[in-house]
């Protein structure tokens, strides 16, 4: 089993939806969890970033962490074409700078 | 002011050559690093460098060497080209002395291997 597991889609969706992406990990040592958003043929760009269980929201972008779960989600309100990109969740121990990301989620916005 | 940037942006070569990929950060982080991602998109650490030590993903092949010149580059240096090392290399840094855990990615380095 992987460390991290996380669907790859495609998820399409029509503008304006309400995007969930999720992520499931094994290790329950885990305290760091970010997502990063990759456009095609680009780096990464860190979205998010929490240490805590429960929600954080930053604009129309909310992610959730369920540590008893070990289930992370990020929520992407009233979905614009220009969010269409490949989502990656990232998770890391305490005190390892390094994180375990997980294979990233192809989301698609149709207009 | 691109933060970390990376060249050349594309690469094609031969297998058996030996290439390098450079990378340079100004946000002033202490530490860099580089990750490959094959084709299925899963992203990878190769290495974690700073000032005080380079961890190594064991699962690297020593063809494959960091090279830091100071605290802003942290060069990759790849001997013996093979046909799977074809993927895309992103370097990245962070400031680890802040005790951040983000990461800022350059833009990627396309290596194909004929």
């Amino acid at each position: 089993q992987k460390e991290v597991e996380q669907d790859p889609g495609p998820l399409s969706v029509p503008e304006g939806a309400i995007v969930s992406l999720n992520c499931t990990y094994s290790n329950s040592a885990f305290q760091y969890f970010m997502w990063y958003r990759q456009y095609s043929r680009k780096g990464p760009e860190l979205l998010m970033y929490t240490y805590s269980s429960g929600n954080k929201e930053d604009g129309r972008f909310t992610a959730q962490v369920d540590k008893s779960s070990k289930y992370i989600s990020l929520f992407i309100r009233d979905s614009q074409p220009s969010d269409s990109a490949t989502y990656l969740c990232a998770i890391a121990l305490g005190g390892s700078y390094i994180p375990t990301f997980g294979r990233g989620t192809s989301l698609i916005v149709h207009p | 002011d691109t933060a970390v940037s990376q060249t050349p942006k594309y690469l094609v070569t031969q297998m058996g050559n030996d290439k390098s990929i450079k990378c340079e950060q100004n946000l002033g982080h202490d530490t860099m690093y580089w990750y490959k991602q094959d084709s299925k998109k899963f992203l990878k650490i190769m290495f974690s460098y700073n000032n005080k030590e380079l961890i190594i993903n064991e699962t690297v092949p020593n063809r494959f060497s960091p090279k830091s010149p100071d605290k802003a580059h942290l060069n990759l240096h790849i001997n013996s080209l093979e046909l799977g090392d074809s993927a895309v290399y992103f370097c990245a840094s962070s400031d680890t002395s802040g005790s951040s855990y983000e990461q800022y990615f350059g833009p990627g380095t396309r290596l194909t291997v004929t």
